[in-house]
């Protein structure tokens, strides 16, 4: 079967720092997304984890551990703009299929 | 990355027709899905089309309701038939990027039933 969960909402303040968990349970994987999405609007690609670690892009950074099905995007420095949904999907593999994604984080920041 | 256009952006369409939604690509692309996002739900996974031949579809979505085309890299056409309210939602294509590992969407075309 295939199950993947975040939590539904978060709030942060601006200018501090957020951590949105993702676990998954799959018999195939290839690899963790990150999304971001806001309202209305598609999902826009943040970032894609292959193998175990953190990987840092500027203020967003991301996880993953494959042996513990677990991943957590990271926020720092938050603004107001990056208040939106935040999407983790993971590819079952063979480069070739489309994405599984949970129900997105819906992160609220506060002045 | 990819710039991806979807017509129609929205449409309100009566329960029993259908309507066909397009996606264009601004570059030749293997791999293209298509995704459903139901109100206030992620997104879900309807089918995966390549160029020249039938598309693969996801467990609980079939080729009547959902048919597809795929003529060219650079263009596809999913249709939503015979609509009930149930299929209100936002369709969204997506394409892999020149890193395989990226998949870019498109704009997404927001359909009510009624």
């Amino acid at each position: 079967g295939q199950n993947i969960d975040q939590p539904t909402e978060m709030t942060a303040t601006e200018g501090a720092i957020v951590q949105i968990n993702c676990t998954y349970q799959t018999s195939g994987f290839n690899g963790l997304f990150w999304y971001q999405q806001h309202a209305g609007e598609a999902p826009t690609f943040l970032s894609y984890n292959v193998l175990d670690g953190l990987e840092e892009k500027g203020r967003f950074s991301s996880f993953l551990s494959r042996s513990k099905g677990y991943s957590y995007l990271l926020l720092k420095e938050l603004q107001m703009k990056d208040s939106a949904s935040y999407l983790c999907a993971y590819d079952s593999g063979g480069g070739a299929d489309g994405l599984t994604f949970g129900k997105g984080t819906h992160l609220i920041i506060q002045p | 990355s990819a710039v991806i256009s979807q017509k129609p952006s929205r449409d309100i369409c009566q329960r029993g027709t259908s309507l066909t939604i397009q996606c264009q690509v601004d570059s030749q692309v293997t791999m293209m899905f298509w995704y459903r996002q139901q109100p206030g739900q992620s997104l879900t996974l309807i089918a995966t089309a390549n160029q020249g031949s039938e598309a693969t579809y996801e467990s609980g979505f079939v080729i009547d309701k959902f048919p597809i085309s795929r003529p060219n890299l650079t263009f596809s056409t999913l249709t939503v038939s015979n609509m009930s309210p149930e299929d209100s939602s936002i369709y969204l294509c997506s394409v892999e990027g020149e890193s395989s590992y990226e998949q870019y969407f498109g704009p997404g075309t927001r359909l009510t039933v009624t």
